[in-house]
């Protein structure tokens, strides 16, 4: 079976300064991950996928994401908020042989303060 | 652009009317997923085709849902008898097979009243 918990329903930053999301995955599998983000009333967006690959995956807008296996994590950072960044971010656990099913955690919404 | 699309954006029902979606996956590829997302949650999986073959259902996928995709292209799914608890948002995403990235659409909002 496939899980991935996401740590902080709600993040506040400032402008300017580092973002850290935290997501903890299981599987049985050799997992793919990917972080998404949804702002309001847009569709999902990829921000960036890990499959089996670099361990440190860099995205759009500058964000990044370090796949840990030992620690089954995959955070996400950026070193300098953006106002645009205010949105719902969710992180994505797939693999489950044949299907490729997407299990969702249940999102962290990032607030950016000025 | 040639990305998911879906149709329509958003519907108003009574509770007790059918309701139908449509969703249009990008033309190439050979997978379509359902998802649901209500209100604070993340998106829940429904229901997969590869091509035309309906491959797995989710147990949340009661009776009253029903998925079709006919011709391998775009898909379908029903809604009968709609309760008030469907009010969501309802997710298509389209990808090749084999390949784990997959592509959303902008969804249908269902607001059962």
């Amino acid at each position: 079976a496939q899980s991935v918990t996401q740590l902080d329903s709600h993040v506040s930053v400032s402008e300017g300064t580092p973002v850290l999301l935290r997501c903890n995955y299981s599987s049985s599998y050799s997992p793919s991950l990917f972080w998404y983000v949804q702002h309001p009333n847009k569709g999902l967006q990829l921000l960036l996928k890990y499959t089996s690959a670099a361990t440190l995956v860099k995205g759009i807008n500058g964000f990044e994401a370090e796949f840990k296996k030992s620690e089954t994590s995959f955070h996400l950072t950026k070193p300098s908020a953006h106002m645009s960044d205010a949105a719902e971010y969710f992180c994505v656990v797939s693999g489950a042989s044949g299907t490729y099913k997407y299990i969702f955690g249940t999102g962290t919404r990032l607030k950016v303060l000025a | 652009d040639t990305g998911v699309s879906q149709d329509p954006r958003h519907k108003i029902t009574k509770r007790g009317q059918n309701v139908t979606f449509r969703c249009d996956p990008i033309s190439e590829h050979n997978r379509l997923y359902w998802y649901r997302q209500t209100l604070g949650q993340g998106p829940e999986f429904l229901t997969y085709f590869q091509n035309e073959a309906q491959l797995e259902k989710s147990r949340l996928l009661s009776d009253r849902f029903s998925a079709e995709r006919p011709k391998g292209s775009f898909s379908t799914l029903e809604i009968q008898r709609t309760e008030q608890g469907d009010s969501a948002m309802y997710l298509c995403a389209s990808s090749l097979a084999g390949g784990p990235e997959q592509f959303f659409g902008p969804g249908t909002r269902l607001t059962v009243l």
